[in-house]
């Protein structure tokens, strides 16, 4: 068990529909990173979080945006959905600014119809 | 920006054999390279890394080698068992800390028994 909790492990939803996955970071983490998993892609960087704002963003649509809690949990929402968007969407957090050892959660596997 | 190349994209040996996986990355200021090992409905988990001022690290069965000249990267994995079927990620980043990390796109290891 890495320590970080994401919710829900999996959600289906339809096109145009809107979604937010949860993501709780290991105790005392105070980076989050969403990565989004396809097929053939592998693992695409798509937001960091330190500590409440923004510290990088990498291959991320307008239409996806996130943040980060107070209490360090994290929220990426995802708007108008697209089958293209069907993926396992995965929460990492760290400890240390931000990029050293990076321990993943279980993932949301979401599926559009 | 990084781009990390990751090869083969699948490989398969036979329980006892070695296994390596070979990974180049186009920055030549990138100086941490983590392995990740992802099983399946699991998120990628850290098995081993490495820093540029290291050109090997063993843990066990498993060792990274560094060629910064080169800028190419391998996991050996030796012995292997059936439990080490599962997809590997390599990654690399310049500024742990500040930037976060590029992948591969994985090479899926099946062991045959």
């Amino acid at each position: 068990d890495s320590g970080v909790t994401q919710t829900p492990k999996h959600l289906i939803t339809a096109t145009g529909q809107r979604v937010t996955l949860r993501c709780s970071p290991r105790s005392g983490d105070l980076s989050v990173y969403w990565y989004q998993q396809s097929l053939d892609q592998g693992l695409q960087f798509l937001i960091q979080y330190y500590n409440g704002e923004e510290r990088a963003k990498g291959n991320i649509l307008e239409r996806f945006s996130a943040q980060q809690f107070p209490d360090l949990h994290s929220e990426l929402n995802l708007s108008s959905l697209e089958l293209g968007d069907s993926a396992l969407y995965f929460c990492a957090s760290s400890g240390q600014g931000a990029g050293e050892k990076l321990f993943f959660g279980s993932g949301t596997q979401l599926s559009v119809l | 920006g990084e781009n990390v190349e990751q090869h083969p994209s699948t490989l398969s040996v036979q329980e006892g054999d070695s296994a390596v996986i070979k990974c180049t990355y186009s920055d030549s200021a990138s100086n941490y390279f983590p392995w990740y090992k992802q099983e399946l409905g699991k998120g990628p988990q850290l098995i081993i890394d490495i820093r540029s001022n290291v050109g090997e690290k063993k843990d066990q069965r498993i060792a990274v080698t560094l060629n910064k000249t080169a800028k190419h990267f391998s996991l050996h994995i030796t012995e292997t068992q059936p439990e080490d079927s599962a997809v590997y990620f390599c990654a690399a980043t310049g500024k742990p800390g500040n930037t976060p990390l590029v992948f591969g796109k994985g090479t899926r290891l099946s062991v045959i028994a």
